[in-house]
C-alpha cells in the first residue's frame, strides 16, 4: 500500500519546539514535501526533501530516513500563527499520483 | 495576483442538481489538479491534466467530469449532487506531473443539502 500516517492532532506551547513525524510504506519516490494548511485556507508549500538528512528553512526544518521511512518536520520558537495543520506527502515512483499524509494538526498555546 | 483561483468560494445547493466549479492558474504550469478534502481534512487526489491531457483519473463517481479547455483552465462540472459530495474542492497546479510542488487554490466548499 502507499499509506501515510501522521499524529492526528499535537499541542505544544508558545516559544518551544516541536517536531511531526511522518512515515510512508512506499519504496521509491522522487522526494517529500511539508505543506502547511490553516483552517478554512488552502494547503501552502513549506518544505522538500530529496535526499536523506536536514533541510533548514529558517524556523522550519525537515528530515528525511528513506531506509527508516520516515520523515519529520520540525518548528522551531513556535508562535501562535502556527496553529495549523501539516501534511506531509509524496509522489510514488511510476505515478503522477501525489499522495497526501492524514495530516497533523498542531495547536500552539500561549 | 492570485496564482491559482477557484470559483465559486461557496456553493450550496440542493440534491440532485448540476454544478460546476472553475479553475484557473496564471502560473504557466503544465499540470492541473482536483482535490477533494472530506470533514477530517484527509485530501484525496481526483483528476489531474497535464498540458490538456487526462494523466489522473481516480475513482470517483462518473457524475464528476473534469474539462480542461486549455492548459490554464481546469473546471469540474458535477452532475446530480448528492448529500455524499459536500466537502472543500480544491484545484492546484504544477510546473509539470512530477516531482513538482503543488500551488492550490482557496478551495470551494461544497454543500448540498
Amino acid at each position: 500500500g502507499q499509506n501515510i500516517d501522521q499524529p492526528t492532532e499535537m499541542t505544544a506551547t508558545e516559544g518551544a519546539i516541536v517536531q511531526i513525524n511522518c512515515t510512508y510504506q512506499t519504496s521509491g519516490f522522487n522526494g517529500l514535501f511539508w505543506y502547511q494548511q490553516h483552517a478554512g485556507e488552502a494547503p501552502t508549500f513549506l518544505s522538500y526533501n530529496v535526499l536523506d538528512g536536514l533541510e533548514e528553512k529558517g524556523r522550519f526544518s525537515s528530515f528525511l530516513s528513506r531506509s527508516k521511512g520516515y520523515s519529520y518536520l520540525l518548528l522551531k520558537e513556535l508562535q501562535m500563527k502556527d496553529s495549523a495543520s501539516y501534511l506531509c506527502a509524496l509522489r510514488p515512483s511510476g505515478t503522477y499520483k501525489y499522495i497526501f499524509g492524514t495530516g497533523t494538526r498542531l495547536k500552539v498555546l500561549a | 495576483d492570485t496564482a491559482v483561483s477557484q470559483t465559486p468560494k461557496y456553493l450550496v445547493t440542493q440534491m440532485g442538481n448540476d454544478k460546476s466549479i472553475k479553475c484557473e492558474q496564471n502560473l504557466g504550469h503544465d499540470t492541473m489538479y482536483w482535490y477533494k478534502q472530506d470533514s477530517k481534512k484527509f485530501l484525496k487526489i481526483m483528476f489531474s491534466y497535464n498540458n490538456k491531457e487526462l494523466i489522473i483519473n481516480e475513482t470517483v463517481p462518473n457524475r464528476f467530469s473534469p474539462k480542461s479547455p486549455d492548459k490554464a483552465h481546469l473546471n469540474l462540472h458535477i452532475n446530480s449532487l448528492e448529500l455524499g459530495d459536500s466537502a472543500v474542492y480544491f484545484c492546484a497546479s504544477s510546473r509539470g506531473p512530477t516531482g513538482e510542488k503543488l500551488f492550490f487554490g482557496s478551495g470551494t466548499q461544497l454543500s448540498v443539502l
